[in-house]
């Protein structure tokens, strides 16, 4: 199947920092990503629609300032977590659509583990 | 909120078939049923997907109900190797524009 990647694997930083991740769809192009978190022992939950060209989409409940997301060209979106605090320490997942052939897929990055001090 | 229902959890002995059920009644027309697994602290792998007709590729085998108000992913010779958590998405155009709303899964222990 398709190669999603995401870079960092893993940070840690300090509370009030910013850090940001991204996301790569490797051999195809995806017009639309998504990002999700998921805490400890729970499902994902999905934060929010990235589409190439234009401003996010949020689910509810998510502060879209808090967590900027960036979709510049048709292979790379980033998730940068403004003044992070340890309540946004998790796992963070990215997701992109490939409609290649008539059929939706969708392929998961590896995922990205955020520690805030 | 995830339209599928699956058990939480399921165990399996090694070199046998892994049977995993999961409901989703309210499935639309024009959507598919996608199975994922999660290996601990790994991203979710896709597995298979299907419309109404069965399916099979070299990871599993995916078989709907003629109503298509649910699926069983068959996993046909299950090694360590897969345990993990496996959920069940119901996904279209109309489901948000393709958004994964994934549920709880269900979690599936193969063992020697």
């Amino acid at each position: 199947g398709a190669v999603v990647s995401q870079h960092p694997s893993r940070v840690i930083c300090k509370s009030g920092t910013s850090v940001k991740i991204e996301c790569r769809s490797l051999d195809f192009q995806a017009t639309t990503m998504f990002w999700y978190r998921q805490f400890p022992k729970q499902s994902l939950m999905l934060m929010a629609t990235s589409n190439e060209g234009s401003k996010a989409t949020y689910e509810q409940g998510v502060e879209k300032d808090k967590f900027l997301i960036n979709h510049a060209s048709l292979t790379l979106s980033t998730l940068t977590v403004t003044s992070a605090h340890p309540e946004d320490s998790s796992f963070y997942i990215c997701s992109a659509r490939d409609y290649g052939g008539g059929v939706e897929t969708q392929y998961f990055g590896p995922g990205t583990r955020l520690l805030v001090l | 909120d995830a339209k599928t229902t699956q058990p939480p959890s399921m165990d399996c002995a090694e070199g046998r078939a892994a049977n995993l059920p999961c409901n989703h009644s309210t499935i639309s027309g024009n959507e598919y049923v996608y199975w994922y697994r999660q290996i601990h602290s790994q991203g979710p792998q896709y597995i298979i997907h299907g419309l109404k007709n069965n399916e099979t590729n070299e990871m599993a085998s995916l078989i709907i109900t003629e109503d298509r108000k649910s699926s069983t992913l068959i996993l046909p010779h299950a090694t360590l190797r897969d345990t993990a958590v496996y959920y069940c998405i119901v996904r279209g155009p109309n489901t948000g524009g393709f958004k994964t709303i994934f549920g709880a899964g269900t979690r599936l222990f193969v063992k020697a």
